[in-house]
C-alpha cells in the first residue's frame, strides 16, 4: 500500500514564501501530484513531478526527490487567495489507475 | 473543452433511505471516472473507479455501489444510508491518471 505524510497546517504572511513538504512510501512509484482545494470547493490540479527536480508554474513550483521519497510544493509571493488546503498524491505500480491522496495541508495566509 | 457535472449540490437524507448521485462528463471520450468521499477537514478517500462502461472497481467495502451505464456517466448509489455516509462526495475524470479533474461535489448529510 501507500502512505503519505504532510503537515496538517501552515501559516504565512502575504508576500512570503512557503514550502509544503510531502513524504511518501509506495511500491513502484510513478510520480507525485499536487492539488489545491479552497473551502467548500473541489480540488484542482496544480502540478505533477514524474522525474527528479523542480517544475515551475508561475508562482508555484514543485520538487521531487525519488531517492528520498520526498517532494514539496513551493508557493512564492503569497496572496490571500492562496489560503486553501493542499494535497499531495501519488500513483504507483500497485494501483496504476488511481491516485492516493495525503491528508492535506491547510495553508492560512495572513495580511 | 471538457466539463464535469454533479448533482445534486446538497442533499439531506434520513438514515435508511436510498441514495443516487449522478456525475456526467462532457467533451472527452472513454475517461477514467472516480468517486471520492471527503469528511470535513480530511483527505480524499477513493470509493470507486471505472475505466470503461460497466467496469467498476471498489476500493472500500461499504454499503455504497457504483455503476457506469454510459461512457460519460457515473452513478453512486446506496440502498440504505448510514449516518457515517455523510460527507462531501466528489466525482472526477482523467485521461492521464496524474491529472484528475473534479466536479463541484455533493454535500450529503444523513440524519
Amino acid at each position: 500500500g501507500q502512505s503519505l505524510e504532510q503537515p496538517s497546517e501552515v501559516t504565512a504572511v502575504e508576500g512570503a514564501i512557503v514550502q509544503i513538504n510531502c513524504t511518501y512510501q509506495t511500491s513502484g512509484f510513478y510520480g507525485l501530484s499536487w492539488y489545491q482545494q479552497h473551502d467548500g470547493g473541489a480540488p484542482t490540479f496544480l502540478s505533477y513531478n514524474g522525474l527528479d527536480g523542480l517544475e515551475e508554474t508561475g508562482r508555484f513550483s514543485s520538487f521531487l526527490s525519488r531517492s528520498d521519497s520526498y517532494g514539496y510544493l513551493l508557493l512564492q509571493e503569497l496572496q490571500m487567495k492562496d489560503s486553501a488546503s493542499y494535497f499531495c498524491a501519488v500513483r504507483d505500480r500497485g494501483s496504476a489507475r488511481q491516485l492516493t491522496f495525503g491528508s492535506g495541508t491547510q495553508l492560512t495566509v495572513l495580511p | 473543452s471538457q466539463t464535469i457535472h454533479q448533482w445534486p449540490a446538497t442533499l439531506v437524507q434520513p438514515v435508511g433511505s436510498p441514495l443516487s448521485l449522478e456525475c456526467t462528463v462532457e467533451g472527452t471520450s472513454n475517461p477514467n471516472l472516480y468517486w471520492y468521499r471527503q469528511a470535513a477537514g480530511r483527505g480524499l478517500q477513493l470509493l470507486f473507479y471505472s475505466v470503461g462502461i460497466g467496469q467498476i472497481s471498489s476500493e472500500v467495502p461499504q454499503n455504497l455501489s457504483a455503476s457506469r451505464p454510459q461512457d460519460r456517466q457515473f452513478i453512486l448509489s446506496s440502498k440504505k444510508l448510514l449516518l457515517s455516509d455523510s460527507g462531501f462526495y466528489l466525482c472526477a475524470w482523467s485521461v492521464v491518471q496524474e491529472t484528475q479533474y473534479f466536479g463541484p461535489g455533493t454535500r450529503l448529510l444523513v440524519l
